[in-house]
């Protein structure tokens, strides 16, 4: 079965960075098949996909946020992360990693409950 | 940017009611699209994949159809634990995107 689960500060100052990692069981991150996102929704708002990451270490980001994103991966950990600079109040928000499965259709399959992160000094 | 218009914003029908969400995307991007119900407090849950493959363990009056620009997810007879927000997604091409979704009520 596989599970993702999101961790990290639910509390950022203005300006600084935000960090979470996403841990992943069930399933080997560096299968060089699957490839691992992060998507947000603010509070009343709709879903935004941030980026993702590949086994190889190849990466994809939102060009309205790539200027401020840096997703990595440990695979000896099964994890992967989300650095997001500049915080401010309008990246408070309800964030959610997630897998698009290289063989079930490349669309979101799993995903962690998700993590409030609120951006407030 | 791949655009995807979701309408309606919201419905309210009643229990048994047949439903119809549609997605419209700004260029075409084959198959490549997924729906998925969300409920508060929960992770989204993918209901539908490649525009027309039932999730596994999703009942069978969830459907998904549409090629091309123009997608419908149709529920065939609404039950109360269908009370969510749903959205499409196209992975075609990067920025991945969503739609606005729809809020589904009951009556």
């Amino acid at each position: 079965q596989v599970q993702l689960q999101e961790s990290g500060p639910g509390l950022v100052k203005p300006s600084q960075t935000l960090s979470l990692t996403c841990t992943v069981s069930g399933v080997s991150t560096s299968n060089g098949v699957d490839r691992w996102s992060w998507i947000r929704q603010p509070a009343g708002g709709g879903l935004e996909w941030i980026g993702q990451i590949e086994a190889v270490g190849a990466t994809m980001y939102n060009p309205s946020l790539r200027s401020r994103v840096i997703i990595s991966a440990d695979t000896s950990k099964s994890q992967f992360s989300l650095n997001l600079s500049s915080v401010t109040g309008a990246d408070t928000a309800v964030y959610y990693c997630a897998r698009r499965g290289g063989t079930s259709g490349w669309s979101f399959d799993y995903w962690g409950q998700g993590t409030q992160v609120t951006v407030s000094s | 940017d791949i655009q995807m218009t979701q309408s309606p914003s919201s419905l309210s029908a009643s229990i048994g009611d047949r439903v119809t969400i549609t997605c419209r995307a700004s260029q075409g991007i084959t198959n490549d699209l997924g729906w998925f119900q969300h409920k508060p407090g929960k992770a989204p849950k993918r209901l539908i994949y490649t525009a027309s493959s039932l999730e596994s363990g999703v009942p069978s009056r969830f459907s998904g159809s549409g090629s091309g620009t123009e997608f419908t997810l149709t529920i065939s007879s609404l039950q109360p634990e269908d009370s969510a927000t749903y959205y499409c997604l196209q992975h075609n091409a990067y920025p991945l995107t969503f739609g606005g979704g729809t809020k589904v009520e009951i009556k």
